[in-house]
């Protein structure tokens, strides 16, 4: 596997479940990110994560709960989430914040 | 004022044409600067970065204006593969790790 891996593709869930996305990065990267793409509006940055440690919280519903347990791997935890957090939710690596930025293919999250 | 913005679009490109379009940036402490592009349904894929000095990538050709805080893109002899979003990407913080997209602007290539 190469590159950025994010699972699953697409995932449809109730609004009392819960769920998790799974994130996997084999570039050696330090640094990773969630950002949610919603229907026209740009992308949005939700948490970074350096060295596992978290450095931004941007202003993000306690019903997203990131968990980084090592540099290579991410997760967003979902629970009672709203019809209108349906959206693109996008992985991404990098080294040290510079370059460009490598994204995986995104899980496509409909909450119904 | 949005952080980073962009025209829509989408701007209708006959194939062998050339087509340029901005992004302006509010943040005046920004560091780095990049064009993605995403095809419909895809994840977003660096096209090039954006230095000071203006630089070019075949086709295409990137800007940087600190002073009135745009940077630009043009792409040369458009082909239909070039269709896509294009996302001005803007970073800034302590460790340059904040990313902040436009909304993208979307270019169409026709035969």
């Amino acid at each position: 596997e190469t590159g950025v891996t994010q699972t699953p593709r697409h995932l449809v869930m109730g609004m009392t479940n819960k769920k998790s996305l799974k994130c996997e990065q084999h570039l050696g990267h330090n640094a990773m990110y969630w950002y949610k793409q919603s229907a026209k509006k740009p992308l949005e940055l939700m948490f970074v994560y350096n060295f596992k440690e978290q450095t931004e919280n941007n202003s993000v519903p306690s019903r997203f709960s990131p968990e980084c347990p090592n540099s290579s791997h991410l997760f967003l935890h979902l629970h009672t989430l709203q019809p209108e957090d349906s959206a693109l939710y996008l992985c991404a690596s990098s080294q040290d914040g510079t370059g460009g930025y490598t994204f995986g293919s995104g899980t496509r999250l409909t909450v119904v | 004022r949005k952080e980073v913005e962009q025209d829509p679009g989408p701007f209708n490109v006959p194939e062998g044409a050339t087509v340029a379009f901005n992004c302006t940036y509010s943040n005046s402490a920004s560091q780095s600067f990049f064009w993605y592009r995403q095809d419909c349904r895809k994840e977003p894929k660096l096209l090039m970065s954006v230095y000071s000095s203006g630089n070019e990538d075949g086709r295409f050709t990137a800007q940087l204006n600190r002073a009135s805080q745009y940077i630009s893109l043009l792409i040369r002899d458009s082909k239909l593969s070039d269709s896509a979003t294009y996302l001005c990407v803007v970073t800034f913080g302590a460790a340059g790790n904040k990313l902040t997209f436009g909304g993208g602007t979307r270019v169409l290539v026709k035969p």
